[in-house]
């Protein structure tokens, strides 16, 4: 298994700023997604985390908002630009080790970060 | 589209009672489904996954699942809830082709003494 910590945990922020959320794998994993859970919502997949290159977005997602950087395979951010009260969500990174998901390994998540934007 | 309905939101259920929470995806091509709890304040953990095989699965903490291709259907299910079965509960899905989980929208299990 893969364990993953993210800093930080939670923060409380003001509209117009940017907070930049950090995920640390304790292995190496191929696979790295963030994750948005709006309150009351299910989880949406904002990106893949590419190592090397620029992340994967989903549609209505961009790169503008939401940038991320992946410097090595255990660790990823993922920045919130420019924040709104409707950013207030938490934010998770999953990974999933080698063999991807095509092998049915298991995608495991972190504990999140809560976002609150005044 | 793909998509995941888990069609009840809450599931109020006694200690010690049965429970089943219930899950319908959207298509009936090949898939791999799974089985995701959030306890408060934590992050996801994997319940149970079903690949191929055997219909029905057993997971961690007594929990069971048994997939429906007909019915595309993924229903939880456990025979005595214990309280610290509270959390909410994630049904999700992996259409072959796609690397991508879909995640139903959760259902919170809510055990009274």
């Amino acid at each position: 298994s893969a364990v993953i910590s993210q800093k930080p945990s939670r923060d409380i922020c003001q509209r117009g700023t940017s907070l930049t959320i950090q995920c640390q794998v304790d292995s190496q994993v191929t696979m790295m997604f963030w994750y948005r859970q709006q309150p009351g919502q299910s989880l949406t997949l904002i990106a893949t985390a590419n190592q090397g290159s620029e992340a994967t977005y989903e549609s209505g997602f961009v790169i503008d908002k939401f940038p991320i950087s992946r410097p090595n395979l255990t660790f990823s951010t993922l920045t919130v630009s420019n924040m709104s009260p409707e950013d207030s969500s938490i934010y998770l990174c999953s990974v999933v080790s080698a063999g991807g998901l095509r092998k049915h390994n298991e995608q495991f998540f972190g504990p999140g970060t809560r976002l609150t934007v005044l | 589209a793909q998509s995941v309905t888990q069609l009840d939101s809450q599931v109020p259920v006694f200690e010690e009672a049965p429970v089943e929470l219930r899950c319908n995806y959207s298509s009936s091509v090949s898939v791999y489904l799974f089985w995701y709890v959030q306890y408060p304040n934590q992050g996801l953990q994997l319940l149970l996954k079903y690949l191929s095989g055997s219909t029905l699965v057993k997971g961690i903490n007594g929990f069971e699942a048994e997939f429906n291709k007909s019915q595309t259907s993924f229903h939880l299910r456990k025979p005595s809830v214990h309280i610290s079965d509270t959390a909410e509960y994630f049904c999700a899905v992996i259409y072959l082709g796609f690397q991508k989980l879909v995640f139903g929208t959760g259902t919170r299990l809510l055990v009274s003494p």
